[in-house]
C-alpha cells in the first residue's frame, strides 16, 4: 500500500483546458514536493510546500498544501503540450525520508 | 558538474545472476538513495545513506544490498536477480544540512533492468 495516493492516474486533455491533480495521504508530512518526469529521465523538482495551507504559484501551475499537511493538489491553467509528463508528489518526513506518490501521467493534446 | 550519473543505462539479467548498479554524484551531497519505479506505483525507496559509512533500509530492501565507502559513490547490488526485480532504478542525492531544508533531490537518468 502506497503512503501517498495520487488521482487521477491518467489524464488526457486538450490544449487550453485546466486540470487538477490530487495527492492524498492519511499521514502527516513536514513538507511536500512535486516533481515532473519526462520519458527516459529522472524526476525533476517543481516546488516544495512547507506550511499547512500554503499556496505556491509557478507560472500556470498552482500548488497547495492541505491545512493538516496530509494532502496536496496541483492545478494547471491553460495546459500546453509542454506540460505533458508524469507528475509525482513526494511527502517528506524528518530525517530525509521521502515517500513518493503513485504518479499522474498527463498528456496534453495539441 | 555531471550531477548524478548511473551505469549501465540498460541491463538484461537471467534469474539468479548478480550485478551491481553504479551511482555517482559530484555535488558533495551527504544523502543518497535508490528507488525503483514500477507502473502505477510511483517510486519506492530501496535503501538510503546519510553519509559515508552509513546506510539504512527503505520500503522495499529485500534482495538488494548497498554500501557507501565514499561520499561520491553509492552502488546497489542485486544478489540473486528475480523477475520481480524487473524495473527502472533511479539513484538520487541531496544535501542534508538543516540550513538547506527542505531538501531537493537530484535524480540520475535511471537504469532499466529486465530479469528473464
Amino acid at each position: 500500500t502506497q503512503l501517498l495516493e495520487q488521482s487521477p492516474q491518467f489524464l488526457s486533455i486538450q490544449e487550453g483546458e485546466n486540470l487538477t491533480v490530487y495527492c492524498n495521504s492519511s499521514s502527516v508530512f513536514s513538507s511536500l514536493q512535486w516533481y515532473r518526469q519526462e520519458p527516459g529521465e529522472g524526476p525533476v523538482l517543481l516546488v516544495t510546500v512547507v506550511t499547512g495551507g500554503e499556496v505556491k504559484k509557478l507560472k500556470r501551475l498552482t500548488f497547495q498544501f492541505g491545512d493538516a499537511r496530509k494532502d496536496s493538489s496541483l492545478h494547471i491553467t491553460a495546459a500546453q503540450p509542454g506540460d505533458t509528463g508524469l507528475y509525482l508528489c513526494a511527502g517528506v518526513r524528518t530525517g530525509n525520508q521521502f515517500y513518493f506518490g503513485t504518479g499522474t501521467s498527463l498528456t496534453v493534446i495539441p | 558538474n555531471a550531477g548524478v550519473t548511473q551505469t549501465p543505462k540498460f541491463q538484461v539479467l537471467k534469474t539468479g545472476q548478480s550485478m551491481t548498479l553504479q551511482c555517482a554524484q559530484d555535488m558533495n551531497h551527504e544523502y543518497m538513495s535508490w528507488y525503483r519505479q514500477d507502473p502505477g506505483m510511483g517510486l519506492r525507496l530501496i535503501h538510503y545513506s546519510v553519509g559515508a559509512g552509513i546506510t539504512d533500509q527503505g520500503e522495499v530492501p529485500n534482495g538488494y544490498n548497498v554500501s557507501r565507502s565514499t561520499t561520491e559513490d553509492f552502488p546497489l547490488r542485486l544478489l540473486s536477480a528475480a523477475p520481480s526485480q524487473t524495473s527502472v532504478y533511479f539513484c538520487a542525492s541531496s544535501y542534508r544540512e538543516p540550513a538547506r531544508s527542505p531538501y531537493e533531490q537530484y535524480f540520475g537518468p535511471g537504469t532499466r533492468l529486465t530479469v528473464t
